[in-house]
Order: C-alpha cells, then structure tokens, then sequence
C-alpha cells in the first residue's frame, strides 16, 4: 500500500521562523507535489516536482522553496514565516503521467504566530 | 483560465438520498477529471475519474456526469451513507501542453464540498 508521510501532524512556530516541511513516499513515484488548504480555496499547488532535483512553481509559490535532494523525499521550506502561512500543508506523489492517481498525506497543520 | 469552480460548498443529504456536485471548468485543453473524497484528518484519496471521450462513468454507487459543450462535470452519489460524509474535490489536468512537453499531471482542484449524510 502506497504511504506517504508528513513529518509533523501539527506544527506552532513563530513569525519571522525559517520553517522546514519534510515528506516521504515508498512508492518509487516519479512526482512529488505540495499543496496548502484553505476552506473555500480547495487544495492549491505550491511547488512539485517531477524529479530529483527538479522543481517547477505550482499557482502560489511566493515565500516558498522546496528541495529534492533524494526520488523519496520532497521538503517545503518557508524562508520567513509569515502568519498569512498558517494553513494546512499537504504532500502527494504520483508515477509521472497525467492519469496516475495523487496519493496524499495526511497533511500538517501549520500555525504562524 | 485554469479555474475550476464547485459548488455547492456545503451539502446535506439524508441517508438513502441522492447527493450530487458540480463543477465548471474554462480550460478546454483540460483532458482528464477526478473527484477526490477527503475524510476528517485525512489527505484526499481518488475516488472516480473520467475523461471527455465519454458521457458517464459509474463505479459502484458513485457517477461522473460529463458535458463536454457545456463544459460541465459532476458527481452523483446514489443511495448516499453517513459513511459518505466527507470533503469531495473535482479537478482537472492536461496531459500535453501547446509546445508538445507534459503537464505532469498537475492539478487543478476545485474548491470542495463539504457532504453531510443525516441517519
């Protein structure tokens, strides 16, 4: 079974914070994806990536970077954490291809003070 | 243009009743549609999905109704369970993009509906 874990459920850091998202797939996926969400905004992409290494900006990526240094693990990295961050913040992975199916983590809830 | 618009945004349905959802899209590039089902403290999971090559696709109790000239998808779920209850996504992606590279299967979610199945 497809696992992809999140490395904090929940998470309390302050404004102004360097703030590190870290996620983990068992799958061999090609894909990696973050996503934030917000009621009434669905799920929106911050960053994926479609390799090692790789990266390309999703629809909102302003004040984030991510890193992927390992096909595994695929990190969100908030430079200086603002409050208007705090969301919750989920990771998926996917074999490349538009039909492949997205396989979520259960997600960190992320509270900028 | 790459908006895809759901509604309603909240639903309540008594047990053994028909819950259906909606979604719009711009795009018409768009050639694939899932809906996504989100339990309580959980990240999404497929559910269903469809592409525009056909009208209607059922798995079980839950139909994807696609409208291709209307530009139009959505999710009926028949004789609908409290164990239905649940935040469901559509969304949309392409598979090709204009210069002939890949869209690798970026999505685009609508913004949810939060259903709720009475006893």
């Amino acid at each position: 079974d497809v696992k992809v874990t999140q490395s904090s459920r929940y998470l309390v850091k302050r404004t102004g914070e360097k703030v590190f998202l870290e996620c983990v797939q068992d799958m061999d996926h090609e894909n990696m994806f973050w996503y934030r969400q917000d009621p009434g905004l669905g799920l929106r992409l911050i960053y994926f990536s479609y390799d090692v290494k790789m990266k390309e900006k999703g629809d909102i990526p302003e004040g984030y970077s991510v890193s992927r240094e390992k096909k595994e693990r695929f990190s969100l990295i908030l430079e200086s954490a603002s409050t208007n961050q705090t969301s919750m913040y989920l990771c998926a992975s996917s074999f490349w291809g538009s039909n492949q199916p997205q396989h979520f983590g259960d997600g960190t809830r992320l509270s900028i003070l | 243009q790459q908006q895809v618009k759901q509604s309603p945004q909240s639903l309540i349905v008594q047990k053994g009743g028909i819950s259906i959802i909606n979604c719009a899209y711009e795009n018409t590039a768009f050639d694939y549609f899932p809906w996504y089902q989100q339990f309580p403290g959980k990240g999404p999971a497929l559910l269903i999905a469809i592409r525009p090559d056909v009208s209607e696709k059922k798995e079980g109790r839950f139909t994807i109704s696609f409208n291709k000239s209307a530009k139009q998808f959505s999710l009926h779920i028949m004789d609908s369970q409290p164990g239905d209850s649940a935040t469901y996504f559509c969304a949309a992606t392409r598979d090709k993009l204009d210069a002939g590279g890949t869209s690798y299967g970026k999505l685009t979610f609508g913004q949810g509906t939060i259903l709720t199945v009475h006893p």
